[in-house]
């Protein structure tokens, strides 16, 4: 059962267009979310993250959208470079205290 | 200069054999994690500890035991190494449990023949 869940598991955009990456999640417990990104034989690194208290958390290009409502979360991604081709993972912390991967979205930015 | 360091870096091993993985993290963090990476599971978390002398079992901890002896070291050991534990393997650090940002190693990535 996988209980942070990723959509698309790939995707591909143009230089200069916006990626979105859709993350959902089941457990209404889960408090932090953090993205990761991994580059080609390189190690996952956090890129941003939100708590619920928020609804939105920009840091330049890279925007979160939370809704938790739905339990529902998007990284968007503005004017994407062919350098932000990497893998992404949404991820979510709970009151077990570990952190649960979702499976990722490989992004292709074509220049 | 890199906080979180694993060893080896590739490792072939024999299946029955006995196989050590090795992290160290300089960033003086209390948490420390074992991570496999499999094409199609993600990152599954197999031991993690939140101080020298403590292990815990995380979701996948079955052929996997696991040693914290300091702050500053925590390996992974599989006793006896099977072709499904093929994978790469990432050591994490973190200083606060699962909520803060967590710092990966390089990776080791073993090859169980």
């Amino acid at each position: 059962q996988q209980q942070v869940r990723q959509s698309p598991q790939s995707l591909t955009v143009w230089e200069g267009e916006t990626a979105i990456l859709n993350c959902s999640y089941e457990d209404s417990t889960f408090d932090y979310f953090p993205w990761y990104w991994q580059f080609p034989r390189e190690s996952p690194a956090l890129l941003i993250a939100i708590r619920p208290v928020s609804n939105k958390k920009e840091d330049g290009r890279f925007t979160i959208f939370f809704n938790k409502r739905e339990k529902k979360l998007s990284l968007h991604i503005t004017d994407s470079q062919p350098g932000d081709s990497a893998t992404y993972f949404c991820a979510a912390k709970g009151n077990t205290g570990k952190l649960i991967f979702g499976l990722g979205t490989t992004l292709q930015v074509q220049p | 200069e890199a906080a979180v360091t694993q060893s080896p870096r590739n490792k072939v091993a024999v299946t029955g054999g006995k196989v050590t993985l090795s992290c160290n993290q300089t960033n003086n963090h209390n948490n420390m994690y074992w991570y496999r990476q499999d094409t199609g599971h993600g990152l599954r978390l197999i031991h993690y500890s939140y101080g020298a002398g403590s292990t815990e079992k995380g979701d996948i901890p079955d052929g996997y035991k696991a040693s914290r002896p300091s702050q500053e070291n925590f390996s992974l050991i599989l006793e006896l190494a099977t072709p499904s534990q093929t994978s790469v393997y990432f050591c994490a650090s973190g200083d606060d449990w699962g909520g803060g940002e967590q710092y990966f190693g390089p990776g080791t990535r073993l090859t169980v023949l």
